[in-house]
Formats: C-alpha cells, sequence, structure tokens
C-alpha cells in the first residue's frame, strides 16, 4: 500500500515553535490530514488541507503542503504543555478512506 | 462537525466471546468507517459501513470476524467475534461529513473510541 512517514518523537520547549513533518507517496491524495490523540482518547481533527492549496493557517497552526516532494508539515507556534500529544497525518487513498502515518509523539518542556 | 457517540468505551473480554460495539452519529452521515488502533500502532482501516448493503472490507480483514451493521444514515455496528488476545485494540468509528450544497467536506471526524482488552 501506500506508505505514510513520520518521525516518531520531536521534544520542545514551552513557547517555542513545533513543527512535525510528515511524507506520503501517493500523489493522487485529495485531502491531507493532522489529528491529535492524548493519551486515552480518540482522534481529534485537528485541520486538513485540499491538495491544491500549499498553506493553510489556523489559529497557533500552519500547514505547509509541497505536492511535488509530497511533503507535509505542522507547525503550532508558541507551543504549550496541552499539545503534548501524539500527532497522526494521513492522507486520502481510494475514495475517502485515510491512510496514516505512526503519529509523531510530541512532547512539550516547561 | 460532527458529534460521534461510541459504546462501550472500553471493556475487557473473554477469549472466544465476541462483542459489539456502537456508533451513534448527531447528524446524518453517508460515509462511516471502522477503523482499529493496536497498542502504539497507528490506525488501520478495517471497513466502510454502508447503509443498506454489506460492509466493504479491507484486505486482511472478514466479515465473519467483524460483522457491521449500518441501519441507518446516523447509526452502525462493529462486532469483533470469537475474541482472542489479538484483538486488543482500540476500535473507533469515523464520519465523513457532507456539504448542506451537496457533496462532501473533505472533514473525517472520528469518536473517542472502545479500548477492548481481550484476556
Amino acid at each position: 500500500g501506500e506508505d505514510v512517514e513520520q518521525s516518531l518523537f520531536l521534544s520542545v520547549r514551552e513557547g517555542d515553535s513545533s513543527v512535525i513533518n510528515c511524507t506520503y507517496t501517493d500523489s493522487s491524495s485529495t485531502y491531507l490530514y493532522w489529528y491529535k490523540q492524548e493519551p486515552g482518547a480518540g482522534l481529534q481533527l485537528l485541520t486538513y488541507i485540499f491538495s491544491n492549496m500549499d498553506m493553510k493557517q489556523d489559529q497557533r497552526l500552519t500547514v505547509l503542503l509541497n505536492k511535488k516532494d509530497k511533503h507535509l508539515s505542522l507547525r503550532i507556534a508558541d507551543t504549550q504543555t496541552g499539545d503534548s500529544a501524539i500527532y497522526f497525518c494521513a492522507e486520502n487513498h481510494s475514495g475517502y478512506a485515510l491512510n496514516f502515518g505512526k503519529g509523531t509523539s510530541l512532547l512539550v518542556t516547561p | 462537525s460532527a458529534v460521534i457517540s461510541q459504546k462501550p468505551s472500553r471493556d475487557i473480554c473473554q477469549r472466544g466471546t465476541s462483542l459489539t460495539i456502537q456508533c451513534q452519529v448527531d447528524s446524518q452521515v453517508t460515509m462511516m468507517f471502522w477503523y482499529r488502533q493496536q497498542p502504539g500502532q497507528s490506525l488501520t482501516l478495517i471497513a466502510t459501513a454502508n447503509q443498506g448493503s454489506e460492509a466493504t472490507y479491507e484486505s486482511g480483514f472478514v466479515i465473519d470476524k467483524f460483522p457491521i451493521s449500518r441501519p441507518n444514515l446516523t447509526f452502525s455496528t462493529l462486532t469483533v467475534s470469537n475474541m482472542s488476545p489479538e484483538d486488543s485494540s482500540i476500535y473507533l468509528c469515523s464520519v465523513l461529513t457532507s456539504r448542506t450544497s451537496g457533496g462532501y467536506t473533505g472533514e473525517l471526524f472520528f469518536g473517542e473510541g472502545s479500548r477492548l482488552t481481550v484476556l
């Protein structure tokens, strides 16, 4: 199947910016997503971007898409301890079913 | 957005038994999916729950093991049959919301998940 790759861990200090990166292989993806999963919880849709866009900003979150390189990133400005969670990148392959990366564990330290 | 409720939120089950998980959505949705998240892993799509017809299963998942019902546009169930410890996972329901003008928004929402432990 098509692959979605993410780095497994990221540690940042409170107040700094976090950048989580993702690469994917399916060039036919229509939408790309970022989800947040806190311990013991389900998945929270943070943001998503349509494949014909290269940037989307929503408050502290900025998504950048480089479709040529099949690279997606999520930037969290002014990272807070409450942002500590696992962040999943996902792309839709075959209709609206999602193909997920393995998740990046973000640790925010005081 | 969509509010998705799953029951049970967690359960401990005995090997060989079956458990049915319910997913209730607060609005009518056409596209509904079931995913599995094994411990420490990412999510894997089990099937697409189709209203009024049989579910569409992904490779590696079969109807006898994971029967799915979708009686209407707001409700679905997933049964995990003849459970073994390898079935210990979080099972998540997901829906794709529609535009009032037609078509889909692209937004896929997830329930809180049902955490199953099989002994």
